[in-house]
């Protein structure tokens, strides 16, 4: 079956110092991956999608990485900063997929 | 207004009682979600309604729980005899058909139920 993992345990970092988040995911083709935002309380909110056959995508201190030989996406968000804080979930979809599962997520704690 | 829209915000119910949901997408929107998510969990599909489409119940977990839209508008989620399990955030996104650019989905900020 379909299986995404995400590391459960929550990533401390200090402000300033690059965050890095991964996502595996076995079973699956994506043709391409989305990362999503999510803070308690609330609903998700849409970051970045990359494509498979796009190795590397930027937006501002976000880059994210996709690497279909190991299974495998990257989020790194740089200069870290307290309201980075939050939970970071990947959702690998496949191209004739509409329905976009996603993985547990792990938390992100930037301490000042 | 400019997002989705869910109500009620929070519901606390007494066990075996009914409860429905609500869910308003953006405008325009024709594609419709339900999520589960439990305490700690990470979302659970439930159901897919695209346009005037069958709807894909395939996540649905037991005959318990139904929905229904409204052409592309209203949605509503109904969970009827409701178990303790049931307690959990409801969650509501909208996609545009074919997903825009991105396919991201936009979600509302969920329903939080309690079942006592």
């Amino acid at each position: 079956s379909q299986k995404i993992e995400q590391n459960s345990e929550a990533l401390n970092i200090q402000e300033g110092k690059t965050a890095t988040l991964t996502c595996n995911y076995t079973n699956y083709s994506p043709a391409y991956l989305q990362w999503y935002r999510q803070d308690p309380g609330r609903g998700p909110v849409f970051l970045l999608l990359i494509r498979e056959n796009e190795k590397e995508k930027r937006k501002e201190r976000l880059k994210v990485t996709f690497d279909t030989t190991l299974k495998q996406s990257l989020f790194h968000i740089t200069a870290s900063q307290p309201a980075d804080s939050a939970t970071y979930l990947c959702a690998p979809r496949s191209g004739g997929s509409y329905i976009p599962t996603f993985g547990r997520g792990t938390s992100l704690i930037v301490h000042p | 207004g400019a997002g989705v829209s869910q109500s009620p915000s929070n519901k606390v119910t007494e066990k075996g009682k009914d409860v429905e949901l609500r869910c308003d997408p953006i405008s325009g929107h024709t594609a419709l979600y339900w999520y589960r998510q439990r305490l700690g969990q990470g979302l659970e599909f439930l159901i897919y309604f695209q346009g005037n489409s069958a709807p894909d119940k395939s996540g649905l977990p037991s005959d318990r729980f139904s929905a229904e839209r409204t052409g592309e508008s209203v949605s509503t989620l109904t969970i009827q005899r409701t178990q303790q399990e049931d307690s959990a955030v409801y969650l509501c996104a909208s996609s545009l058909r074919t997903g825009g650019a991105t396919g991201e989905l936009f979600f509302g900020e969920g329903s939080r139920l309690t079942v006592l």
